[in-house]
């Protein structure tokens, strides 16, 4: 039990779908983040919201769009995604008060499948 | 923009030999954190280093940040079938960010 919950655990879209990964937290968090975990390639960091405010967009595509209604959760909408956004999708959150760095505590994340 | 560059990207050990993986920034990092992935798993916090030259431990884990706060390494020694995962550097820039920058990871396999 990491505090950090993620919601489905697994899902399979076709490209034509509109579906919403959900991220919950109880750990009391100000900052949570969305990441895609592709084989082979470095955790990439997608958005950042801190205190409901997106302070971070990695030129992430418009069919990923976030949203975050209060700092206890979190969601990722997806729509017309392509075969190459199958990955793993982890939620993250930390204590983060704008000074620097804290450790992050991830969900077990969403492994998204698109056919 | 800002690399962390980690290696090696796998690392096969017999159970009691030693391990290390070492990381490298393109830029002075504010601080450097390191997690652990098992299996199936998500990323689990291990250690955050913020001092030039910190040398921090975890049991039969040893954290070292470089002098000039560019590189990193962790090195586990005597490993054990439980050190299986894959670990990962994570560097972050400095305050008013809130991106780490992380490593490919080493993934590191036991053999019992």
């Amino acid at each position: 039990e990491t505090g950090v919950t993620q919601t489905p655990r697994h899902l399979v879209m076709g490209m034509t779908n509109k579906k919403s990964l959900k991220c919950e937290q109880h750990l009391g968090h100000n900052a949570m983040y969305w990441y895609k975990q592709s084989a082979k390639k470095p955790l990439e960091l997608m958005f950042v919201y801190n205190f409901k405010e997106q302070t971070e967009n990695n030129s992430v595509p418009s069919r990923f769009s976030p949203e975050c209604p209060n700092s206890s959760h979190l969601f990722l909408h997806l729509h017309t995604l392509q075969p190459e956004d199958s990955a793993l999708y982890l939620c993250a959150s930390s204590q983060d008060e704008g000074q620097g760095a804290q450790p992050q505590h991830f969900g077990d994340g969403t492994r998204l499948s698109i056919l | 923009g800002q690399q962390v560059m980690q290696i090696p990207q796998y690392q096969h050990v017999q159970e009691g030999e030693d391990f290390t993986t070492y990381c490298n920034s393109s830029t002075t990092l504010s601080n450097i954190q390191w997690y652990k992935q098992r299996p199936g798993g998500h990323p689990v916090f291990l250690i955050q280093l913020v001092k030039s030259g910190e040398v921090k431990k975890q049991k039969r884990l040893t954290f070292q940040f470089g002098e000039a706060k560019k590189n990193s390494s962790l090195h586990i020694t005597a490993t054990q079938t439980t050190d299986v995962g894959t670990y990962f550097c994570a560097g972050h820039s400095g305050a008013g960010s809130y991106q780490l920058t992380f490593g490919k990871g080493t993934k590191l396999s036991v053999i019992p």
